[in-house]
């Protein structure tokens, strides 16, 4: 079975600072990757998604991500955090098209003023 | 804009009571899911429909049921609530008609059992 991992459930950076949640799945075959959002009390939102084609994606409010396949890895950056992007981060894969995703455990994160 | 809509925010329930949570959605999609949500587990599928009157179980389908008689609302279904299942209870759409959709979700039901 398909499996996530978000490494760190908490991460916190200061307001300016890199943004770095990494996330590594387990498959052979190459999925669908998303990056999803959820502020407090919402639901979820797609941050950005990898489906083929470049492996460098962007997406919404500055983040990025970039799939590795030699490293099962897809990692969400931001150059400069801003207040506004403290939130769980869940990162997800799915293997068909519109069909089931498995989600990471999800990354908290807290950004210092 | 696209809309799922869940029909309650927040919801309390005594222990052995029926209890149905509501999602409506109104982009025509065809894939419907309902998860539930708890501090350090993500996202844990309880079951998923491809179409009307379609359902299947997803990996943790114990103790819930749904119903899906139209295609833009899935229902879950408590048939007896115990306090194990408080929880965040998010609902979700994706459709078929483009490739390599994400999936769009409802605002959640917070749901306490006592």
């Amino acid at each position: 079975a398909q499996s996530v991992t978000q490494l760190g459930s908490h991460v916190s950076v200061s307001e300016g600072a890199l943004v770095l949640l990494r996330c590594n799945y387990s498959s052979s075959v190459p999925p669908y990757l998303f990056w999803y959002v959820q502020y407090p009390n919402q639901g979820l939102q797609l941050l950005l998604k990898y489906t083929t084609g470049a492996t460098l994606v962007k997406g919404i409010n500055g983040f990025e991500a970039e799939f590795k396949k030699s490293e099962t890895s897809f990692h969400l950056t931001k150059p400069s955090a801003h207040m506004s992007d403290a939130a769980e981060y869940f990162c997800a894969v799915a293997y068909t098209n519109a069909g089931k995703s498995t989600f990471g455990d999800g990354t908290t994160l807290t950004v210092k003023p | 804009d696209v809309k799922v809509t869940q029909s309650s925010r927040y919801l309390v329930k005594r222990t052995g009571e029926k209890v149905f949570l509501e999602c409506v959605q109104d982009m025509d999609h065809e894939n419907m899911f309902w998860y539930r949500q708890d501090p350090g587990l993500g996202l844990r599928l309880i079951y998923f429909s491809y179409d009307v009157k379609m359902k299947e179980k997803g990996d943790i389908p114990e103790g819930y049921s749904v119903s899906r008689e139209k295609k833009e609302r899935f229902s879950l279904i408590l048939e007896s609530a115990s306090t194990n299942q408080t929880s965040m209870y998010l609902c979700a759409s994706i459709g078929t008609s483009r490739s390599y959709n994400e999936q769009f979700f409802g605002p959640g039901t917070r749901l306490t059992v006592l």
